[in-house]
């Protein structure tokens, strides 16, 4: 089916430890968006990217970097993995403006010990 | 960054029943969403609202944007178990490319 597609769907990695969160979209969507979600606490937006080229911080960036590799890929890194960082973490793309709302992935569930 | 409170923080209702939800903001919004999200999956768009006042359906949903546009209201007629999850409101401010999340309303159907 259609939609955004992230991998992996789970992963434990221990405190130091760096990794890649990978997302794409074949919707030829422009925008595309990295959130994390927490008990109690919503979707809380990291970074986004408007369109091709282009990324910007959200609301909780640090410790976080993204790459928008092309239209359809939008990667999020983690350098140094620290506990703060367990979460689920959703990719999102939408057409144009976020008012029209977005598509999400189904998620990463990322645990770090 | 901007903070959506909604209520309740949790609803157990037996089937059939109908349920209100609602979702308020210190800012004004320009637009309001309604996303449900199942166990193990993404939010999915259920209603999209774009102008103070405005009432849309969606099969049995219904929701509402606030007259004051800082708030957002979302009712659901004669529920069935797989209305089972966590409903979040989202808002858009101005121009801004991103939306802004509430911290969602986990709603439980008993049979």
């Amino acid at each position: 089916n259609a939609g955004v597609t992230q991998t992996p769907k789970f992963q434990v990695l221990k405190t130091g430890q760096s990794m890649t969160l990978q997302c794409a979209q074949d919707m030829n969507h422009n925008s595309m968006y990295w959130y994390r979600q927490d008990p109690g606490m919503g979707l809380r937006l990291i970074y986004y990217s408007a369109s091709e080229g282009t990324t910007d911080k959200g609301e909780v960036p640090n410790g976080y970097n993204v790459s928008r590799l092309n239209k359809r890929e939008f990667s999020l890194r983690l350098e140094s993995a620290a506990p703060s960082q367990t979460s689920v973490y959703f990719c999102a793309s939408s057409e144009g403006l976020a008012g029209y709302g977005y598509t999400f992935g189904s998620g990463t569930r990322l645990t770090v010990v | 960054g901007q903070q959506l409170n909604q209520s309740p923080q949790s609803m157990f209702i037996q089937e059939g029943e109908d349920v209100s939800m609602n979702c308020t903001s210190s800012s004004i919004f320009n637009t309001w969403l309604w996303y449900k999200q199942d166990p193990g999956e993404g939010p999915v768009l259920l209603i999209a609202l774009y102008k103070a006042g405005e009432l849309t359906s969606n099969g049995r949903l219904t929701a509402q944007f606030g007259i004051t546009r800082k708030d957002s209201f979302l009712n659901i007629s004669a529920s069935i178990p797989s209305d089972v999850g966590i409903y979040f409101c989202a808002g858009q401010v101005g121009g801004a490319n991103n939306l802004f999340f509430g911290t969602g309303t986990r709603l439980t159907v008993i049979p």
